[in-house]
């Protein structure tokens, strides 16, 4: 149980365009889901928390209107990249958390974006 | 910036070695987690241990927490050479939903 798939697994883009991911819980229902961006040989770092169906709330230093985030049920949310830029390429992961899992999050299998 | 700090930033041990992870943090916490992530993949959750805790075990995981120190050590008894990944502690901020994780250790299991 608790599965989080992403989609798609690896998307290579140019300067300019947009690039949507997709977080869906699998088997449960996702009240939160977190968005992370990963630089190689580095940490997780949190973008933004989104609950279903509210605004996500961005961290610090990230672009909301850069990346947008839709959380429109309670198995699926949205990571959009606008006008993606090569210093926008990096690994997103996603997790989520549901009422009946608490504190822990289960996490998506990430997504590698490539700016060209 | 971050709040666990993992130590030592890469391990690299001999098949049947015990191999052991420190991370430390720097606010209050409610429960720390470690999760192990295979290179270019994503984070699967090894254990939580709560703030009222001071160790947990499960299988070959053994987990410690000292509160006193702002402190977890994660031990992977009889290491397998799948046990090569990198391994990250997160903490939540107290009724937070949301993890810090640190920088991660690296461990290379050597067959």
């Amino acid at each position: 149980g608790a599965v989080v798939s992403q989609h798609p697994s690896r998307v290579i883009c140019k300067s300019g365009t947009s690039v949507k991911i997709e977080c869906r819980s699998l088997d449960f229902q996702a009240t939160t889901m977190f968005w992370y961006r990963q630089f190689p040989k580095q940490s997780l770092m949190l973008m933004a928390t989104s609950n279903e169906g509210s605004k996500a709330t961005y961290e610090q230093g990230v672009e909301k209107d850069k990346f947008l985030i839709n959380h429109a049920s309670l198995t699926l949310s949205t990571l959009t990249v606008t006008s993606a830029h090569p210093e926008d390429s990096s690994f997103y992961i996603c997790s989520a958390t549901g009422p009946s899992l608490t504190y822990e999050q289960y996490f998506g299998p990430g997504t590698r974006l490539t700016v060209t | 910036s971050q709040q666990g700090e993992e130590d030592p930033q890469a391990l690299s041990i001999q098949e049947g070695e015990n191999a052991t992870m420190n991370c430390s943090y720097k606010t209050s916490i409610n429960n720390l987690q470690w999760y192990r992530q295979n290179s270019g993949r994503g984070l699967v959750h090894l254990i939580l241990i709560r703030s009222n805790e001071r160790e947990k075990h499960s299988g070959r995981l053994r987990v410690t927490l000292d509160t006193s120190k702002k402190s977890s050590s994660l031990l992977i008894t009889a290491s397998r050479a799948a046990d090569t990944a990198s391994y990250f502690c997160a903490t939540d901020d107290w009724g937070s939903e949301k993890l810090v994780f640190g920088k991660g250790t690296k461990l290379t299991v050597n067959p």
